[in-house]
């Protein structure tokens, strides 16, 4: 059984830095054709795609967040990492990671999400 | 940055009916367009990928169409746990994904 859950901190002061972890069981980071993606949804609001990173470490980020953003992984830990700097009360938002399945005829999809964590950032 | 149009942005319908969701691209996608169904409080979750692909598991009510820029969602026969929002989501981009502004599916 595939599953990912998502884990860090519920409240960030504006400035600072979120460190969210992905923790992933039921397939490995290594397989070819997969990766995860990082999601967030404020409340009430649409989804917005942050980052992802593939099994090759090919990294691709959100343009209007890529100088915020940093993705990385864990093979051996099964973890994958996404930080956000200089965090601001807009960045309130439920943060999903997701698995994606990926091939040339069908593209990229998210086939498996994790629970999500909410962030709140207050001082 | 490709956007993503869904439209409409909310409807209401009756147990029963047929309900047509729409996505446009800002640009040709092929048919690299997935959709998803989110409950309150949720997350979402994969109903049809590269356009038309039903995901393993999901009802056969829902189906997938389109190519290009212009796709639809559509559930033949609206049943009550289909109530949600759905969201498209296009994967032309080989660095990044767009999600459109979701539609919210209503009682009447």
């Amino acid at each position: 059984q595939v599953t990912l859950k998502e884990s860090g901190p519920v409240l960030v002061k504006p400035t600072e830095t979120l460190t969210l972890t992905c923790t992933v069981s039921g397939f490995s980071l290594s397989n070819a054709r997969m990766g995860v993606s990082w999601i967030r949804q404020p409340p009430g609001k649409a989804l917005e795609w942050l980052a992802h990173i593939f099994s090759n470490d090919e990294k691709s980020y959100s343009t209007s967040l890529k100088s915020r953003l940093t993705i990385s992984k864990d093979t051996s830990k099964s973890q994958v990492v996404l930080t956000m700097t200089n965090m601001d009360p807009v960045d309130t938002a439920t943060y999903y990671c997701a698995r994606i399945v990926s091939g040339y005829y069908t593209g990229n999809y998210m086939d498996v999400w994790g629970k999500g964590t909410t962030v709140t950032v207050s001082s | 940055d490709i956007q993503m149009t869904q439209s409409p942005s909310s409807l209401s319908a009756s147990v029963g009916d047929r309900v047509t969701i729409t996505c446009r691209a800002s640009q040709s996608i092929s048919s690299y367009l997935n959709w998803y169904q989110q409950k309150p409080g949720k997350a979402p979750k994969l109903l049809i990928y590269a356009a038309s692909s039903l995901q393993s598991g999901v009802p056969s009510r829902f189906s997938g169409s389109g190519s290009g820029t212009d796709f639809t969602l559509t559930i033949s026969s609206l049943q009550p746990e289909d109530f949600a929002t759905y969201y498209c989501q296009q994967s032309y981009s080989k660095g990044s994904s767009t999600f459109g502004g979701g539609t919210k599916v209503e009682i009447k």
